[in-house]
């Protein structure tokens, strides 16, 4: 069945640290992928998302390439900042199931910025 | 334009007893997804309703309902509750069609069961 894997947290960073959050997937069709924030009391806010393969989704200085070949959305960003600080969430939507708005969910990275 | 909205915010429950989460999606979107949140945990999909008609299903017991009005906004209904229903409640809003399968949060609605 259709899966996401986020590596485990809490990701614990230096202000400026270059950031990596793996996510691979698993899926049966051709899948759309997201990256969700949650900041600390908040609701879940879309961050980037991508809907093929070698797409890259880019917000708020955070990018993630769409590698069908290895089944990876890993998010990335230079230069991290305290406010960066939240669970971020990997996911993805699955045409093939006939469904356009399930989302399936890894179960979240929890990234601590230190001044 | 206003976001979704959910109703209410936090609510205390005793086991056994009935619930009833609400949520207003976006002006024009047509779509409301439910999903469960545990402490800790990523949202797992509970249902999907589009135009009033249930979309999809997951793997959840019978005790939890939904239903959409002609308004596009929902309830979640959950009867007989349980220690383990204690979770945020979210609600998710979509356009219509397309491609992209983006989704919009509401807040979440916070249930305890004691």
């Amino acid at each position: 069945g259709n899966s996401v894997t986020q590596m485990e947290g809490p990701v614990t960073l230096s202000e400026e640290a270059f950031l990596t959050i793996n996510c691979t997937y698993t899926a049966t069709g051709y899948p759309s992928l997201f990256w969700y924030v949650q900041y600390p009391g908040e609701g879940l806010q879309l961050l980037l998302k991508a809907t093929k393969a070698d797409d890259k989704g880019s917000n708020k200085g955070f990018e993630a390439t769409y590698r069908k070949e290895t089944t990876s959305f890993h998010l990335e960003k230079g230069s991290v900042q305290v406010s960066d600080s939240a669970v971020y969430f990997c996911a993805l939507s699955d045409l093939a199931w006939g469904s356009n708005y399930q989302l399936i969910w890894g179960a979240g990275t929890k990234l601590i910025i230190k001044p | 334009d206003a976001g979704v909205t959910q109703s209410p915010t936090h609510l205390i429950k005793t086991r056994g007893q009935h619930v009833t989460l609400r949520c207003s999606p976006i002006s024009g979107h047509k779509s409301v997804s439910w999903y469960q949140q545990v402490l800790g945990q990523g949202p797992q999909f509970i249902f999907q309703y589009y135009e009033k008609e249930e979309r999809g299903r997951g793997n959840f017991p019978d005790r939890f309902s939904a239903r959409q009005f002609p308004n596009y906004s929902s309830e979640l209904n959950v009867n007989a509750l349980l220690l383990g229903d204690s979770a945020l409640y979210l609600c998710a809003s979509g356009e219509a069609g397309g491609p992209i399968n983006e989704q919009y949060f509401g807040p979440g609605t916070r249930l305890t069961v004691t």
